[in-house]
């Protein structure tokens, strides 16, 4: 079946320090992928998407490469700020049927 | 715009009692969906709805859970009767279309507590 699965957390970090949270996935055929944030004490909001292998999401400095051959959608930021803290979901979808499957989340903390 | 509305936010409840919550979703998205976060899990779907008719609810259980969606804009999930497993952030999503690229929108979830 369908799945994604990505790191484990909690991650600290230093503000200004490069961010990278893996995420991988298994499903038949193309999906969509996707990276949402929680922040806290806030819903699940999109951070960025790729729909297509070799595209790239972006946003907010974020970005995440849809690589087909690995099944992988990683997000990185090259310099973080406190204000990223939040919890990271890693999700797909497939084409017929908009249903989200996520990952397990990773919290970030980002420190002063 | 106005976002995806939920309620109550926080409901704490006794196994075997019933509850209700509700979701407005935003004006002229006609995919809703409802999804289940347990602590320290993502967020599973329970049902999916295209306008008033249910697409997907292979994942409800529903030997006690029902939900609905009158008139293809709001919609209820009920819970009868609750179990301790049932504790969960209940999450209420809606989209444009059910093509998987579309985003979805998420509301700020109902925290429900069995005891």
């Amino acid at each position: 079946g369908n799945s994604v699965t990505q790191m484990e957390g909690p991650v600290t970090l230093s503000e200004e320090a490069f961010l990278t949270i893996n995420c991988t996935y298994t499903a038949t055929g193309y999906p969509s992928l996707f990276w949402y944030v929680q922040y806290p004490g806030e819903g699940l909001q999109l951070l960025l998407k790729a729909t297509k292998a070799d595209d790239k999401g972006s946003n907010k400095g974020f970005e995440a490469t849809y690589r087909k051959e690995t099944t992988s959608f990683h997000l990185e930021k090259g310099s973080v700020q406190v204000s990223d803290s939040a919890v990271y979901f890693c999700a797909l979808s497939k084409g017929s049927q908009g249903n989200l499957i996520f990952g397990k989340g990773t919290k970030l903390s980002v420190k002063p | 715009e106005a976002g995806v509305a939920q309620s109550p936010r926080y409901k704490i409840i006794e196994k075997r009692q019933s509850v209700a919550f509700w979701c407005n979703p935003i004006s002229g998205h006609a995919t809703l969906y409802w999804y289940q976060q347990i602590l320290g899990q993502g967020p599973k779907l329970l049902i999916q709805f295209q306008n008033n008719g249910v697409v997907d609810d292979s994942q409800l259980p529903k030997d006690r859970f029902s939900a609905e969606r009158l008139k293809g804009v709001d919609s209820t999930l009920k819970i009868q009767p609750a179990k301790l497993e049932d504790s969960a952030v209940y999450l209420c999503a809606s989209s444009l279309s059910d093509e998987g690229a579309y985003e979805q929108y998420f509301g700020p979830g109902t925290r429900l507590t069995v005891t």
